[in-house]
């Protein structure tokens, strides 16, 4: 059975560098058809779809988050990975990984059970 | 920016029919998603492409969608049902989106 695990720090400074990793087990990241992404979703608020990448490399970011996000992969391992720069306090959230699948559109059908990230001093 | 449009919230007594509905622009050319989330835990997928529900959902839920409104129904909706649920599709680009999300009461 499939199941992906969000690891990484649980507090990042104001200004620093999110950095989370997404481990995947019962299940190769080089599956043919699958993609993954990242969605987060602030304490008491909705879901925010942050990105998506294909185990060759090919990256979709959201346009409201482009210029401070790298998504990665890393096939040896089966996971993939998030980077988010010049954080704030908006970037406080629940971030979870999941697996895409894209038919006539990407969406997620399976998912992590999520890491909280808090950006204070 | 594109938009799907939830009701905050619905309740219903249990045994009851609940409906929930997600407007957007674009739902008449791309398929409706629907996805639960109980308290303190992580979204599921309930329903895809419109009206297809995964294994392990079960028969009470269904979907369906018409025109510009994606409808998430729960028919007999039982106490366990009381979750967030948030509907899901993309723009004409392509672009993912999460509607805000409708908080479902069953008492």
């Amino acid at each position: 059975q499939l199941q992906l695990q969000e690891s990484g720090p649980g507090l990042v400074k104001p200004s620093e560098t999110l950095s989370l990793t997404c481990t995947v087990s019962g299940g190769s990241i080089s599956s043919s058809g699958y993609y993954w992404g990242w969605i987060r979703q602030p304490p008491g608020k909705g879901l925010e779809w942050i990105g998506i990448i294909y185990y060759s490399g090919n990256t979709y970011y959201n346009p409201s988050l482009k210029s401070r996000l790298t998504i990665s992969v890393d096939t040896s391992k089966n996971q993939f990975s998030l980077k988010v720069t010049s954080v704030t306090a908006a970037d406080t959230a629940v971030y979870y990984c999941a697996r895409v699948k894209r038919a006539t559109s990407f969406f997620f059908d399976s998912w992590g059970q999520g890491t909280l990230v808090t950006v204070s001093s | 920016s594109y938009e799907l449009t939830q009701p905050p919230s619905v309740s219903v007594s249990p045994g009851q029919t609940a409906r929930i509905t997600c407007s957007g622009d674009a739902l008449p050319k791309k398929y409706g998603y629907w996805y639960q989330q109980k308290s303190g835990q992580a979204p599921v997928l309930a329903i895809y492409e419109d009206s297809k529900r995964p294994s392990g959902i079960p028969e009470r839920f269904s979907g369906s969608s018409s025109g510009t409104m994606a409808t998430l129904t729960i028919s007999g909706a039982q106490v366990e049902d009381e979750a967030d649920y948030y509907c899901y599709s993309t723009d004409s680009s392509g672009i993912p989106v999460f509607g805000g999300g409708t908080k479902l009461t069953v008492l």
